[in-house]
């Protein structure tokens, strides 16, 4: 079966530094893979996703991942953080067992910005 | 921008008792799915739904579960018989078309405290 690993469980950064979420995922075929945020109160919301081509992907808000398949990795970058980028940062692996497919998700990274 | 919704935001019950948790999917979404939250834990898949029938079930998806879309814009997922396990964020997801690209969105959850 098809796992994700998110190994920072909370990262504090303080404004301007730049932050790198670790995602790894298991699976060694065809992956999608996408990363979802949830702001303080509200629901998950899409960051950026890939699915094919160039393996570098820009999100909204200045965030972009790369995919490495070698590394079985999808990490998350943003060069310079913001205090409104404190939320709680997810990292799903679309799993295709099922007609319609689902998410599987890592257990999320807490970001906590200092202003 | 069209959202999911879902009601309630936080639902309060006594273990054995049935709740309903409704999601109102984005109107011309085809792809209903249902995930919850332990705290602490992943997101975790519980079931997807298109053309009024399960696609698919997680092992979490007991006969305790049932799902049901009963007019054009309700989804909504049953627990019969709430335990105490059961206490979590559950959150509805619709997707348009089940194409190489396409997106889940996400409700903003349903906190089941069960006592």
């Amino acid at each position: 079966a098809q796992s994700v690993s998110q190994h920072n469980h909370h990262v504090i950064l303080s404004e301007a530094a730049s932050l790198e979420l670790g995602c790894n995922y298991s699976y060694g075929g065809t992956v999608n893979l996408f990363w979802y945020v949830q702001y303080p109160g509200q629901h998950l919301q899409l960051l950026l996703k890939y699915f094919s081509g160039d393996p570098l992907v820009k999100g909204i808000k200045g965030f972009e991942a790369e995919f490495i398949k070698s590394k079985f990795s999808f990490n998350l970058r943003k060069p310079s953080v913001q205090w409104s980028d404190t939320a709680e940062y997810f990292c799903a692996v679309l799993n295709y067992g099922g007609s319609q497919g689902n998410l599987i998700f890592g257990k999320g990274t807490k970001l906590s910005v200092k202003p | 921008e069209p959202e999911v919704t879902q009601t309630p935001s936080h639902q309060v019950t006594q273990m054995g008792q049935e709740v309903i948790l409704r999601c109102v999917p984005i109107s011309n979404h085809l792809y209903f799915y249902w995930y919850r939250q332990i705290l602490g834990q992943k997101v975790e898949f519980l079931v997807s739904f298109y053309n009024n029938e399960i696609s698919e079930k997680s092992e979490i998806f007991d006969d305790q579960f049932s799902v049901e879309r009963p007019d054009g814009s309700n989804f909504t997922l049953k627990i019969r018989s709430t335990k105490l396990e059961d206490s979590a964020m559950y959150f509805c997801a619709s997707m348009s078309l089940r194409q190489g690209t396409d997106t889940q969105y996400f409700g903003p959850g349903t906190r089941l405290t069960v006592l």
